[in-house]
């Protein structure tokens, strides 16, 4: 079956700095990748999506993604970290385009 | 307004109650799905529709049914709730699309069950 890991409950990352979360799929083939960002009583917001082509993808809020193959990875990463960015990130998979499998989720709290 | 509206945003309830979950979109997708989330365990997927004459079970679908009434509504009911279906139950939206239409899943702003 399908599955996705974010490893990382909790991180916590100082105003200004880089960002970095994790996410590892297993599945046979190259799945559709998603990341998608809760905010407090929100409901979610998708950042961004892999389909093919260009590894590395934009995505909204100055976020950036990147899949990598020989890993089954597709890590979130961002340059510099605002406070508004605080919040729970998802990563999912899509195996055929259909039925979202979501992770268990990283909470991000920026301290100042 | 919101594409897609869950109502109600909150409820109580006790154990043994019937409650019924409802979700309506104006997106115009005719996929509708229903998802739980638990705090450490994401979203899990409950019952999936692509279709008004289609229903389709997810990976937690046991205590849970669902009906969609009509392309823009699809609503979750709970027979008989019990205190471990609380949790925050999201509704969400997309359309059989190709390439990067794919698979993106358009959220309600969820509705918090408590079953007491």
């Amino acid at each position: 079956a399908q599955s996705v890991t974010q490893p990382d409950i909790h991180i916590t990352v100082s105003e200004g700095a880089s960002l970095e979360l994790r996410c590892n799929y297993s599945y046979g083939a190259t799945p559709y990748l998603f990341w998608y960002v809760q905010s407090p009583g929100q409901g979610l917001q998708l950042l961004l999506k892999y389909f093919s082509g260009d590894t590395l993808v934009q995505g909204i809020k100055g976020f950036e993604a990147e899949f990598k193959r020989s890993q089954s990875s597709f890590n979130l990463r961002k340059p510099s970290v605002h406070w508004s960015d605080a919040a729970e990130y998802f990563c999912a998979v899509a195996p055929g385009g259909d039925k979202l499998v979501f992770g268990a989720g990283t909470i991000l709290r920026v301290k100042s | 307004d919101a594409d897609v509206t869950q109502t109600p945003r909150n409820r109580i309830t006790k154990t043994g109650k019937r409650i019924m979950l409802e979700c309506s979109q104006t997106k115009g997708h005719d996929r509708m799905y229903w998802y739980r989330q638990d705090p450490g365990l994401g979203l899990r997927l409950i019952y999936y529709s692509f279709d008004v004459k289609d229903i389709n079970k997810g990976e937690i679908s046991d205590g849970y049914s669902v009906s969609r009434q009509a392309q823009a509504k699809f609503s979750l009911s709970l027979e008989s709730a019990i205190p471990n279906q609380t949790a925050l139950y999201f509704c969400a939206t997309n359309f059989r699309g190709t390439g990067l239409n794919t698979g993106e899943l358009f959220f309600g702003e969820g509705s918090r069950l408590t079953v007491l």
